[in-house]
């Protein structure tokens, strides 16, 4: 069965400090790779999302993800985080083009200390 | 921007009861979904719903859950007697096309007492 791991339960960072989040998942086929994130209190918001193309995708509020086939990781990274960006984050991973099943990692929590 | 609503945003109900939770997905969308959430926990697949029949379902999506699309707009799921641990967060998600992400609404906080 597929899984998804992310390497880090609980990150603390000050504002302006830059973040990368890891995602590892396990499934060696073409897959579709995804950051949300949870604010507290809220529901899962896309906030990038890789299906082909340029490995290197840019999504909202700053963040990017770079998908290295190689070592089967979709890193999340923001080069200065802010207050605001404190929240659950969550990598996704839906296997195939036509796979129905996304798979979330058990998410990272992201405090931003002001 | 089109939401997926879900209501209602919570639900309390006794152990053995019945609880339906209700979906709107986005109006043009063709894939629906449920999704739990325990406190604190990760958010675990339940079951998707293509072309009106279920499309793959997961080990938790037992004999006590069923979906449902009743009328071309609700998509429902029914937990036919509840257990303490069926307490959590349920999300409704929708999507396109296959290469599409989905799509989440606020969720239900289901309370088992």
């Amino acid at each position: 069965a597929q899984s998804v791991s992310q390497h880090n339960h609980h990150v603390i960072l000050s504002e302006a400090a830059s973040l990368e989040l890891g995602c590892n998942y396990s499934y060696g086929g073409t897959v579709n790779l995804f950051w949300y994130v949870q604010y507290p209190g809220q529901h899962l918001q896309l906030l990038l999302k890789y299906f082909s193309g340029d490995p290197l995708v840019k999504g909202i509020k700053g963040f990017e993800a770079e998908f290295i086939k190689s070592k089967f990781s979709f890193n999340l990274r923001k080069p200065s985080v802010q207050w605001s960006d404190t929240a659950e984050y969550f990598c996704a991973v839906k296997v195939g083009n036509y796979g129905q099943n996304f798979v979330f990692g058990p998410g990272t929590r992201l405090s931003v200390l002001p | 921007e089109p939401e997926v609503t879900q209501t209602p945003s919570h639900q309390v109900t006794q152990m053995g009861q019945e609880v339906i939770l209700r979906c709107v997905p986005i109006s043009n969308h063709l894939y629906f979904y449920w999704y739990r959430q325990i406190l604190g926990q990760k958010v675990e697949f339940l079951v998707s719903f293509y072309n009106n029949e279920i499309s793959e379902k997961s080990e938790i999506f037992d004999d006590q859950f069923s979906v449902e699309r009743p009328d071309g707009s609700n998509f429902t799921l029914k937990i036919r007697s509840t257990k303490l641990e069926d307490s959590a967060m349920y999300f409704c998600a929708s999507r396109t096309a296959h290469n599409s992400p989905l799509h989440f609404g606020n969720g239900t906080r289901l309370t088992v007492t």
